[in-house]
C-alpha cells in the first residue's frame, strides 16, 4: 500500500511568488489534513478535509491560503503571495474514517523557504 | 482547547538503556487519544504508539510503552534497549474523540492533532 506522497520536497521561492503544495494520500482515506512546523515551534494543524469538503479551516493563517481537495483524491495547497513568515514544513496526513485510534498517517513533507 | 507540553528539549541516552521522553497534556475533552510520533533526520513522521483515553491498560508496541497516567495527565513515552536508529525528534501529539456520527454535525474537526514542541533523543554507542 502507497504512503501519504507529497510534492514537491523542497520549494525555494522569493517573496511575493506563488506556490502550490501538492498532497495525495492513502487511497481509500476520506480524512486529508494538512499542519505546518515553522523553525523550532510546534506542528500546528492548518485544516481538515472529509472527502472534498472542509471540516475544518480554523488553523488556516489568513486568506493567503488556499487549499481544495478535487474530488476526495488529492489536494493543494497554495500560497499567493508568500512571505517570510510562510517558510517551514508543510506535512500532509490521510486517516480512515471510523478507525479505532484515528490514527493519522503523515506524508514526508514539502520545506518551503521563501526568500 | 488542548495543549501538549514536553519539557525536555533534548535528551541523551547509551545504546540499550531505556529512555522515558515526558509529555504532560491539557484539555477540558471527556474522551481523547494520544500519540506519540517520531521524526528522523530525514524529516519524515512515523506513528510509534497510541493511547486512549479510556484504555485501561498502558499501550505497548514493541520496545515502546506508554507510561498513562490520567489523573497527572501524563502520557510519557518509554523505549527499551535504544538502538542508534533511535536517534530522532519524539513528538507527542493528542486528538479529541468522537463518535463518527457526529463528526460532520460537530461544527469543528475532532480529529485534527495538537502537538508538543518535541524532544530531540540522541541514542550514544
Amino acid at each position: 500500500e502507497a504512503g501519504v506522497t507529497q510534492f514537491p520536497s523542497h520549494s525555494v521561492i522569493e517573496k511575493g511568488q506563488t506556490v502550490t503544495l501538492r498532497c495525495d494520500p492513502i487511497s481509500g482515506h476520506d480524512n486529508l489534513y494538512w499542519y505546518r512546523r515553522v523553525m523550532g515551534k510546534e506542528i500546528k494543524f492548518l485544516l481538515h478535509f472529509v472527502k472534498e469538503s472542509k471540516q475544518d479551516e480554523s488553523g488556516m493563517p489568513n486568506n493567503r491560503f488556499l487549499a481544495e481537495r478535487t474530488g476526495g483524491t488529492y489536494s493543494t495547497l497554495k500560497v499567493q503571495p508568500a512571505e517570510l513568515e510562510d517558510s517551514g514544513v508543510y506535512f500532509c496526513a490521510s486517516s480512515h474514517t471510523g478507525a479505532p485510534s484515528g490514527e493519522q498517517y503523515f506524508g514526508p513533507g514539502t520545506r518551503l523557504t521563501v526568500t | 482547547a488542548q495543549k501538549i507540553t514536553q519539557t525536555q528539549p533534548g535528551m541523551f541516552v547509551q545504546e540499550k538503556e531505556a529512555v522515558t521522553l515526558d509529555c504532560t497534556y491539557d484539555t477540558s475533552d471527556p474522551s481523547y487519544g494520544l500519540f506519540w510520533y517520531k521524526q528522523p533526520s530525514s524529516g519524515e513522521m512515523i506513528f510509534l504508539i497510541y493511547q486512549g483515553s479510556y484504555d485501561q491498560q498502558n499501550a505497548t508496541e514493541g520496545r515502546y510503552s506508554l507510561n498513562f497516567q490520567k489523573a497527572r495527565k501524563s502520557a510519557n513515552l518509554v523505549i527499551s534497549a535504544s538502538q542508534l536508529g533511535d536517534s530522532a525528534m519524539y513528538f507527542c501529539a493528542m486528538q479529541p474523540l468522537a463518535r463518527v456520527t457526529t463528526l460532520r454535525n460537530s461544527g469543528g474537526s475532532n480529529y485534527k492533532l495538537t502537538f508538543g514542541k518535541g524532544t530531540l533523543l540522541t541514542v550514544n554507542p
